[in-house]
């Protein structure tokens, strides 16, 4: 059974960084391309980052370049999503999902980005 | 590109058929895929490649379109079907509608 587990959410300070981490199981994890997305309270999807399965090539929205980075580790199964500099309409619910089709998705974790 | 989903609310009772509309704001060549998302929950992919069925999804949604305008169709609402539903364009990066809320009328 495909299992997508995140984790590392929290409060934090506009400025501040805060680093999520999905941990993947029941399938080959190095075969798929991954992705964030996220759902600001009572909002609508917003697709955030997509990495290649290898790691090789990655992709941002224009509001989250240079302050995310996508990243994965394939030995460990396991995506990780990097947010520096945070600002108040970063708060939201970030999800991972796999492929560029989002066929299966996390739980969620939320994200409140508040002094 | 910008996706236009309409309505942006809509009331049905059990049994009826449902349609909901995505409309893109350039060809996306039947790149198009169709999320259910339950309150509280996370959303659940139904429809990809614009008519494509994902495996385990009941035969009562389907999907159509091309070009520009697309549609959800669901042949016979069920109680279980109350959701918010969003579109998704892949073919020039990734972009969701705003969605459409169904309820039970």
């Amino acid at each position: 059974e495909v299992q997508l587990v995140e984790s590392g959410g929290g409060l934090v300070q506009p400025g501040r960084s805060l680093k999520l981490s999905c941990a993947a199981s029941g399938f080959t994890f190095s075969d798929y391309n991954m992705a964030w997305v996220r759902q600001a309270p009572k909002k609508g999807l917003e697709w955030v980052a997509t990495i290649s399965y290898d790691g090789s090539s990655t992709y941002y929205r224009d509001s989250v370049k240079g302050r995310f980075t996508i990243s994965r580790d394939n030995a460990k199964s396991t995506l990780y999503l990097q947010m520096d500099s945070l600002r108040s309409e970063d708060t939201a619910t970030y999800y991972c999902a796999r492929r560029t089709v989002f066929d299966y998705w996390g739980q969620g974790v939320m994200v409140t980005v508040s002094s | 590109i910008q996706m236009t989903q309409s309505p942006s609310l809509l009331s049905a009772s059990v049994g009826d058929r449902v349609t909901l509309s995505c409309k893109a704001g350039q060809n996306i060549n039947n790149y198009l895929a169709w999320y259910q998302q339950k309150l509280g929950e996370a959303p659940k992919l139904l429809i990809y490649n614009a008519n494509s069925l994902q495996t385990g999804i009941p035969s009562r949604f389907s999907g159509s379109g091309s070009g520009t305008d697309y549609t959800l169709t669901i042949s016979s609402l069920q109680p279980e079907d109350v959701a918010t539903y969003f579109c998704q364009q892949y073919n020039s990066w990734n972009t969701f509608g705003a969605g459409t809320k169904l309820e039970l009328k």
